[in-house]
């Protein structure tokens, strides 16, 4: 089975400094990895995905991730972060062996919060 | 943009009573899932639904759930005899083949409470 490390239940970060958030996977296939974002209230939001193309993919709000298999990773960063960035970032996985239909294995979530 | 829609937000409900939740999928979709997420925990897979008919469960979705597509636009979850742990946040989501490379496209979700 597979599973979804994020380290780090809470990261806080300055306005304009760097954001990076952690997540690992365990799976002896590397999987599909996608990175949602949920604001207060709201549903999941798809911020960006690795399908197996490029390594380094970039999303939306200037989020962007890079796949590395040798370490069984795919953190998020943001090279500058904005007071809305504030949110609850979920990483998450879909087998590739499995289909679509299994669902997603997501992460416990990092509670991304931005200081003044 | 597109989006999947769940009804009621919030839903509070006695111990022991059915509740269904209500969810419209992204029109041109074709896989519906459910999802739920207890306080402080991780989101956790509980179906995925298919041309009228269960694709995949997870082990949470035991006999006291159900998923219906009455009609051509809803897509339900009844729980018939809730139970405190039943307590949770449950999303939907829609994706449009439903392809383990696709990205799943979520509501905003039904806060179940359970008294």
């Amino acid at each position: 089975a597979q599973s979804v490390t994020q380290l780090g239940s809470h990261v806080s970060v300055s306005e304009g400094a760097l954001v990076l958030l952690r997540c690992n996977y365990s799976s002896s296939v590397p999987p599909y990895l996608f990175w949602y974002v949920q604001y207060p209230n709201q549903g999941l939001q798809l911020l960006l995905k690795y399908t197996s193309a490029a390594t380094l993919v970039k999303g939306i709000n200037g989020f962007e991730a890079e796949f590395k298999k040798s370490e069984t990773s795919f953190h998020l960063t943001k090279p500058s972060a904005h007071m809305s960035d504030a949110a609850e970032y979920f990483c998450a996985v879909s087998d590739r062996s499995g289909g679509g239909a299994d669902g997603l294995t997501f992460g416990k979530g990092t509670h991304l919060i931005i200081q003044p | 943009e597109p989006e999947v829609t769940q009804t009621p937000s919030h839903q509070v409900t006695q111990m022991g009573q059915e509740v269904i939740l209500r969810c419209v999928p992204i029109s041109n979709h074709l896989y519906f899932y459910w999802y739920r997420q207890i306080l402080g925990q991780k989101v956790e897979f509980l179906v995925s639904f298919y041309n009228n008919e269960i694709s995949e469960k997870s082990e949470i979705f035991d006999d006291q759930f159900s998923v219906e597509r009455p009609d051509g636009s809803n897509f339900t979850l009844k729980i018939r005899s809730t139970k405190l742990e039943d307590s949770a946040m449950y999303f939907c989501a829609s994706s449009e083949q439903g392809l383990s490379n696709q990205p799943q496209h979520f509501g905003d979700g039904t806060r179940l409470s359970i008294l």
